[in-house]
Formats: C-alpha cells, structure tokens, sequence
C-alpha cells in the first residue's frame, strides 16, 4: 500500500529565514511528485511537480528535489516571508491515475 | 483566469438526504479527479475521469457515491443517504494530457456539513 509521511507536522520560523520541509513515500514504483500549497478554506495550488526521471525541479524561491532510491523529497524555500504561511503538502503519483497525498506540514513565518 | 470552479462552496444537510455537488474544470483540460479532505489530512481519492470516461474508482466510493462527466465537460458527484461520516471538504482537480504526469490543479471546494 503506498504511504506518504511529512515531517514535521507543523513548523514556525522567523522570517527570512531558509528552511525545508520533508516527504517520505514508501512505493518504489513512483511516476512524479508534486508539491502544493494550501490556505485556510482553499484548494491546493501546484508549486512543483518533478517526473521520476528528474532529481530537482527550481520556482523562483522554491527548489523540490527527489531521491528515488532512499524514498524521500525534500522542498526548500529560500528567505521565508510571511505570505509563505500555509499548509505545504507532497503527493506522490503512480503508475495508476491517482495521487497519495501527505498529511501536509503547516508552515508560520512570523514577521 | 477561468480556474477550476466548484458549487456549492458550502452545503449543510441533514442525515439521510442526498447531496449533489458540481465541478467545472478548466476548459481544455481533459482529466478529471475527485478527492475527499478531512481536517488535519491531505486528500483522499475518490475517482477518476478521463473526457466522458470514468477510469477509476477509489474503494472509499461506497455505492451511496457516484460520479457522472457527461459530455466530458463538467462533473458532479452525488451522495445518497448522507452519512455523519460524510462530513469533510469535497475537491476537484483537473489536468491535461494522456497521463498524470501533469500538474493538477484544484478547485476551492465544497465543505459538507451532515447535522
């Protein structure tokens, strides 16, 4: 059965500071997987989505890299502001039609 | 920006109604998903459309949900019976392209509440 795990669960930092957020699947057999964002009430925006030939894909201040072997992608962002509060979460796509998703790691930037 | 649009944003019922909701997908996008959230979770999937065709079905779609694309235009999904379980965010996501190799990209959602 395919999991996906994120830690943390929840993160608060002071802003303009770098920092990374972590996503383990445990099916070797991934296709892609992609980041997104979600606000309160909102549907998740697309942030990055890296294909299973690829090891990193860049967005401006958003870098997503992917490590097949050991399971796990990381998404770094660079100088943290506060509009970057929100709930990041990973999802890993299979050979099937569907995603996993991660539970989400929620993210505070404080001014 | 024609994104993905979801109706109704909010819909409280009681137990035992039916529950339909709808989802248009931007326009060119050929692909279709149901996801199901609840608090503190990502989504769940629940089922799958490729143009008019329903490709694939989640085992969490019990025989009370179903799922029609007609036209492979818009979608709704409906519940029948609502259940207290029920209770959680309903998503759409659509995408382009043969495979899910795309990126998805998701409307604001339905939020049911089952009294």
């Amino acid at each position: 059965k395919q999991e996906v795990t994120q830690i943390p669960a929840a993160l608060s930092v002071p802003e303009g500071e770098n920092l990374v957020l972590n996503c383990s699947f445990t099916d070797s057999a991934i296709y892609n997987l992609q980041w997104f964002r979600q606000d309160p009430g909102k549907g998740l925006t697309s942030l990055l989505l890296i294909q299973s030939s690829q090891r990193e894909q860049t967005s401006g201040r958003l870098n997503a890299s992917l490590d097949k072997s050991s399971g796990r992608s990381t998404l770094y962002i660079a100088a943290s502001q506060p509009g970057d509060s929100a709930t990041y979460l990973c999802a890993q796509g299979g050979y099937g039609q569907n995603f996993v998703f991660g539970p989400g790691t929620r993210l505070s930037v404080l001014p | 920006d024609t994104g993905v649009s979801q109706d109704p944003r909010h819909k409280i019922t009681k137990r035992g109604q039916n529950v339909t909701f709808r989802c248009d997908p931007i326009s060119e996008h050929n692909r279709l998903y149901w996801y199901r959230q609840t608090l503190g979770q990502g989504p769940e999937f629940l089922t799958y459309f490729q143009n008019e065709a329903q490709l694939e079905k989640s085992r969490l779609l019990s025989d009370r949900f179903s799922a029609e694309r007609p036209k492979g235009s818009f979608s709704t999904l409906e519940i029948q019976r609502t259940e207290q379980g029920d209770s959680a965010m309903y998503l759409c996501a659509s995408s382009l392209g043969r495979d899910n190799n795309q990126p998805q990209h998701f409307g604001d959602g339905t939020r049911l509440s089952i009294l």
